[in-house]
């Protein structure tokens, strides 16, 4: 079992680009959470996505955007790039209603410039 | 609203001794409480979870934390420090197993041989 998956593992953008981030979920979660974690801070909460549909959403602007596809897997869209932006972003997958007992991705360091 | 703080960024113990990370949350519902740790450049993993059963949990690794409503505390202790318990401790609580965690600052555990 390969756990869950991020691609890449880090990327550097230019202020006011887009970027897209990519999840696998681990074999037979079919939930997917996002959290994006600071340098030296906690992670916060984006979004979570069941059944193809956004399901909760976190305090970020409409620049972050979502989506999951039949198999599960998800991306994680941020628009008009911000310095701001610039964090670990982390995937958690897991089953529905047991997703605060997640298994989180390795991370994908983003660095905008 | 939910909240979390953990009590000092850094803790510093010496191999053998007593591992005590500190952990007070807020919530206006029962809460569920996790224990994540996260080692360098790695994503985050479930140490233990409280879910309204016992006060006292028992963890991975050797870590137990016990929840105390009146104090409103869920703090991390392990008996004796082992070099490999050097990372950083984040608290989490949510409203509910199928929803979003909301995490401390985070608590950077060194310990010295």
């Amino acid at each position: 079992d390969a756990g869950v998956t991020q691609s890449p593992t880090h990327l550097i953008k230019t202020r006011g680009q887009q970027v897209t981030l990519r999840c696998s979920p681990k074999s037979g979660h079919d939930t997917v959470s996002w959290y994006q974690q600071a340098l030296g801070q906690g992670p916060q909460f984006i979004f979570q996505y069941y059944e193809e549909e956004e399901r909760q959403r976190g305090n970020f602007p409409d620049r972050f955007s979502g989506h999951q596809f039949p198999n599960y897997s998800s991306e994680l869209n941020v628009n008009a790039l911000l310095l701001g932006d610039s964090a670990l972003y982390l995937c958690a997958s897991s089953l529905l209603n047991r997703a605060a007992e997640a298994f989180f991705g390795q991370g994908t360091r983003l660095t905008v410039v | 609203a939910q909240s979390v703080t953990q009590l000092g960024s850094h803790v510093s113990v010496s191999e053998g001794a007593l591992v005590l990370l500190r952990c007070n949350y807020s919530s206006s519902v029962p809460p569920y409480l996790f224990w994540y740790v996260q080692y360098p450049n790695q994503g985050l993993q479930l140490l233990l979870k409280y879910t309204s059963a016992a006060t006292l949990v028992k963890g991975i690794n050797g870590f137990e934390a016990e929840f105390k409503k009146s104090e409103t505390s869920f703090h991390l202790t392990k008996p004796s420090a082992h070099m490999s318990d050097a990372a950083e401790y984040f608290c989490a609580v949510s409203d509910n197993q199928g929803g979003k965690l909301i995490f401390g600052q985070g608590t950077e555990l060194s310990v010295k041989p």
